[in-house]
């Protein structure tokens, strides 16, 4: 079946650092990449999505990026804050029995040390 | 406030005693789904519905069943639990299906324990 890939399972980062997330995705068909935020104990939330015919997006300091040729497309975040530590998961659509269905990634841990 | 809830938020059961978790969201989605999350599997999906009396299995639907009778709720049934149905569980809700303008809302998950 469909899947999403996602690298690395875990990374640990010193404050101010940037960290990159990369997934990759197998249904080139997939045209909606979002990508949720856990923090510890809680649900996941959206942070930033991005469609198929657009190649980056931003939102302060976090960015998406988009290689449809590729399949694959990677979260950015700069100047990392410990508030920034959470479980990140990354998502495609997959369209199945008539409907887009989200498929997502095993997920990264984040480490921001102060 | 716009919302989706669910209950229990943790349980500890036995093998074999049927149990519901209950989901319900007050936004008017047509769509809701269940996944459960499990280390290094990321969120799986269990079942999902579309619309009222419109349910159809997501990835890994063996061992629990849904209902959709109104738009608002879709509990999560498990008619006779088994110690791999250990997980932490979340309901998601969204207007319409997956896609851009289609945020999926999750519920603050139930950790459930099968002994």
């Amino acid at each position: 079946g469909e899947n999403v890939e996602q690298h690395p399972s875990t990374l640990s980062v010193q404050e101010g650092d940037s960290a990159v997330i990369k997934c990759t995705y197998s249904d080139s068909a997939s045209n909606y990449f979002p990508w949720y935020k856990q923090e510890l104990g809680k649900r996941p939330q959206l942070i930033i999505d991005i469609r198929s015919n657009v190649g980056e997006k931003k939102d302060q300091r976090i960015a998406v990026t988009l290689n449809k040729t590729a399949k694959h497309f990677s979260l950015h975040i700069t100047e990392t804050q410990p508030e920034d530590s959470a479980v990140y998961f990354c998502a495609a659509t997959h369209f199945s029995g008539g409907y887009n269905k989200l498929i997502f990634g095993a997920g990264t841990r984040l480490a921001v040390h102060p | 406030e716009a919302q989706v809830t669910q209950n229990p938020r943790y349980l500890i059961t036995v093998t074999g005693k049927k149990l519901t978790v209950t989901c319900s969201q007050n936004m008017n989605h047509e769509y809701m789904s269940w996944y459960r999350q499990d280390p290094g599997l990321g969120l799986r999906q269990i079942y999902y519905s579309m619309n009222v009396e419109v349910t159809d299995k997501g990835d890994v639907p063996e061992g629990y069943k849904v209902s959709r009778k109104e738009k608002r709720n879709f509990p999560l049934i498990l008619e006779s639990p088994s110690p791999n149905q250990t997980s932490l569980y979340f309901c998601a809700s969204s207007l319409k299906g997956s896609g851009f303008y289609n945020e999926q809302f999750f519920g603050p998950g139930t950790r459930l324990t099968v002994l």
